[in-house]
């Protein structure tokens, strides 16, 4: 059973296009997040959410729209894809949203921009 | 703002062999500190984590951290290391509500 899942795993699309990424965790957590990876290995995290509720957004572009319909899943879409959106994303989870929780991490979605 | 200064990118290293991933980081307030591996194509998953009490925390797969709040220090060794420890390391530290890596350090393992 995986703990953090995410699909697709690999996207590759043109700029301009509108794409989604979905993930689940089954871990029973309240906390969720998205990370992006540059290809320096740069990890960052974008968006966390606790209980469904928007808690972290760091400065990332309106274009990066998440959505959380229920504690369990936290989807991200992007609008108008650009050249520079192109790395690895990671969703992760957490019991709850306090600095002490460690995060388990998806496998990632390697977005490739054309 | 916390930060995490990974000081090496790359470690190679020979099988068998031991070795050390340096990591310091900045705060003003008590920390929590984590290392993370990353295989290939593999998210990050958890190796050990500083959050209270002793001072040296042992983790998965034979890796040992300790935690030194004078040189601000939080470095990863493991006394032998194998082909299969190949990866990239992360430190990382717990602001209030989200968490800073370091850059990585590659750990190539030689035969």
């Amino acid at each position: 059973d995986t703990a953090v899942s995410q699909t697709p795993k690999y996207l590759v699309t043109q700029m301009g296009n509108d794409k989604s990424i979905k993930c689940e965790q089954n871990l029973g957590h309240d906390t969720m997040y998205w990370y992006k990876q540059d290809s320096k290995k740069f990890l960052k995290i974008m968006f966390s959410y606790n209980n469904k509720e928007l808690i972290i957004n760091e400065t990332v572009p309106n274009r990066f729209s998440p959505k959380s319909p229920d504690k369990a899943h936290l989807n991200l879409h992007i609008n108008s894809l650009e050249l520079g959106d192109s790395a690895v994303y990671f969703c992760a989870s957490s019991q709850d949203n306090r600095p002490n929780q460690p995060q388990h991490f998806g496998d990632g979605t390697r977005l490739s921009i054309l | 703002a916390q930060s995490v200064t990974q000081l090496d990118s790359q470690v190679p290293v020979f099988e068998e062999a031991p070795v050390e991933l340096r990591c310091n980081y900045s705060s003003s307030v008590s920390v929590y500190l984590f290392w993370y591996v990353q295989y290939p194509n593999q998210g990050l998953q958890l190796l050990l984590k500083y959050l209270s009490g002793s001072t040296l925390v042992k983790g998965i797969n034979g890796f040992e951290a300790e935690f030194n709040k004078s040189q601000t220090s939080f470095h990863l060794r493991k006394p032998s290391v194998h082909i299969s420890d190949t990866a990239e390391y992360f430190c990382a530290v717990s602001d209030t509500d989200k968490l800073i890596f370091g850059t990585g350090t590659r750990l190539q393992v030689f035969p």
